[in-house]
């Protein structure tokens, strides 16, 4: 099994719509969730990080986490050709101390406009 | 505007050439780390330091690489010899334990072994 599991996607979505990314984990002693974005040829830039169930907002930007059932999404309302990326999910074993990423796959999404 | 320094950017070397690629942390980040992505593995973590001192090197093969920190701003992955399945895109990052667990990349290091 997988430390980290994504939607293989691809993700196709209109501009405008929302679009959800989803992600499992198999470690239920993480403490720490990353969603990364990569443009193609470019490095993973950090966008959210959420260490609490529930939700967390920035933006157009909305991080979900279930320590309970081991499952972190990110929502991207109103989305633009601009998000047009892969998104990497990532998770921190290491308890609260920083150390170890795993990262899942990455779900390519595509924002059409 | 701090961000993590790698070079080279682009490498294109021989089967069995050694390959040398640096990475210049982020000044004052105390943990760095070393992956390598590609596209049926993703990325992958190789190896990582926490003030200068290897805490994992587990995802490096031993044979063939070594990563070291000879100073708290260079860190080096060093492949010798190369083989064509170490073809890749090689990530430096860093991150400041004191900050919580968010690290920054580098722009990577593609490297081509013909």
């Amino acid at each position: 099994q997988k430390e980290v599991e994504q939607n293989s996607g691809p993700l196709s979505v209109p501009e405008g719509a929302i679009a959800s990314l989803n992600c499992t984990y198999s470690d239920r002693g993480s403490q720490s969730f990353f969603w990364y974005r990569q443009y193609s040829g470019k490095s993973p830039e950090l966008i959210m990080s959420i260490y609490s169930n529930g939700d967390k907002e920035d933006g157009r930007f909305t991080a979900q986490l279930n320590k309970a059932s081991q499952y972190v999404s990110l929502l991207i309302r109103d989305s633009q050709p601009s998000d047009s990326a892969t998104y990497l999910c990532a998770v921190n074993k290491g308890g609260s101390t920083l150390g170890r990423l795993y990262f899942g796959r990455g779900t390519q999404l595509t924002v059409w406009p | 505007d701090a961000r993590v320094t790698q070079t080279p950017r682009h490498k294109v070397t021989e089967m069995g050439q050694e390959v040398t690629m640096r990475c210049q942390p982020i000044l004052g980040h105390n943990t760095v780390f070393w992956y390598r992505q590609t596209m049926m593995q993703g990325l992958e973590l190789l190896a990582y330091f926490r003030n200068r001192a290897p805490l994992d090197d587990s995802g490096m093969p031993k044979d063939r690489f070594s990563a070291e920190m000879p100073d708290a701003t260079l860190a080096t992955l060093k492949i010798q010899p190369s083989e064509p399945r170490d073809s890749a895109v090689y990530f430096c990052a860093s991150g400041l334990v004191a900050s919580g667990n968010t690290i920054y990349f580098g722009e990577g290091s593609w490297l081509t072994v013909v």
